[in-house]
C-alpha cells in the first residue's frame, strides 16, 4: 500500500535561518506531489506542485522554493525564513487525473 | 476558474445532533468532489468522494450527494459524536487543471456532551 512520510513533525526556527522540509512517498510510481500551507485558522494554500522529477510549478510568489530530486521525494526549502512563513505545511500526492489527494501528517513550523 | 464555498464555522452541536455543512462550487465541466477531515494536529484525511452527478459518497456515517443542478455537495450526518470534532474541507478537482484540488476554507465542528 502507499504511504507518505513527512518530517519533521514540528520545527521552531529563528527568523533568517534556512529551512528544509522533506516528504517521501512509498508504494507508487510517478506521483504528482504537492506542498500546501495552512496558516492558523485559515484554509489551505497550494504552494508548489510537481508532475515529475525536476518539474516544479509555483502557485504563489514567496520566500519558499521546492525541489524534486527523485521520483518520490519532494523538498520544501527557504534560504531565509520570515515570521510570515509560520504555519502548518502539508505534503500530498496523487496519481490519476481526478483521484483524491493523499496527505502526510504535516509539519508545524514556528518562526520566532 | 474553479472555486469552493463552505459555510462559516465554527459549528457547535450536542452529541447525537444532526449535522449539515453546506458546500457549493463553481466549475466548468464535470468535476469530482471530495470531503476531507482534519483532526487536531494532523494532516487531512479523505472522508468521502463523488465523481459524477447524483453520486452519493458515504463513510463513517457521513454522506454527501453531488447535486449538479444546485452545484452543491453538502455534508450530512444523522447523529454526531464527540469524536467527530474536527475541521471539514470541501474540495473539487477538474480535468485540465493540472490535477490541482481546489479547497474550501474549512468548517470547524465542535461536538459537546
Amino acid at each position: 500500500s502507499q504511504t507518505i512520510h513527512q518530517w519533521p513533525a514540528t520545527l521552531v526556527q529563528p527568523v533568517g535561518s534556512p529551512l528544509s522540509l522533506e516528504c517521501t512517498v512509498e508504494g507508487t510510481s510517478n506521483p504528482n506531489l504537492y506542498w500546501y500551507r495552512q496558516a492558523a485558522g485559515r484554509g489551505l494554500q497550494l504552494l508548489f506542485y510537481s508532475v515529475g522529477i525536476g518539474q516544479i510549478s509555483s502557485e504563489v510568489p514567496q520566500n519558499l522554493s521546492a525541489s524534486r530530486p527523485q521520483d518520490r521525494q519532494f523538498i520544501l526549502s527557504s534560504k531565509k525564513l520570515l515570521l510570515s512563513d509560520s504555519g502548518f505545511y502539508l505534503c500530498a500526492w496523487k496519481v490519476q487525473s481526478n483521484s483524491p489527494l493523499h496527505f502526510g501528517n504535516g509539519t508545524r513550523l514556528t518562526v520566532t | 476558474g474553479n472555486s469552493v464555498t463552505q459555510m462559516e464555522g465554527p459549528v457547535t452541536l450536542s452529541e447525537e445532533a444532526f449535522l449539515t455543512i453546506n458546500c457549493t462550487y463553481t466549475a466548468t465541466g464535470y468535476p469530482s468532489l471530495f470531503w476531507y477531515v482534519q483532526y487536531p494536529g494532523e494532516g487531512l484525511q479523505l472522508l468521502l468522494k463523488a465523481t459524477k452527478a447524483d453520486d452519493k459518497g458515504s463513510n463513517k456515517g457521513f454522506e454527501a450527494t453531488y447535486r449538479k443542478e444546485t452545484t452543491s455537495f453538502h455534508l450530512e450526518k444523522g447523529s454526531v459524536q464527540v469524536s467527530d470534532s474536527a475541521v471539514y474541507f470541501c474540495a473539487l478537482i477538474n480535468t485540465g487543471t493540472a490535477s490541482k484540488l481546489t479547497f474550501g476554507t474549512g468548517t470547524r465542528l465542535q461536538v459537546t456532551l
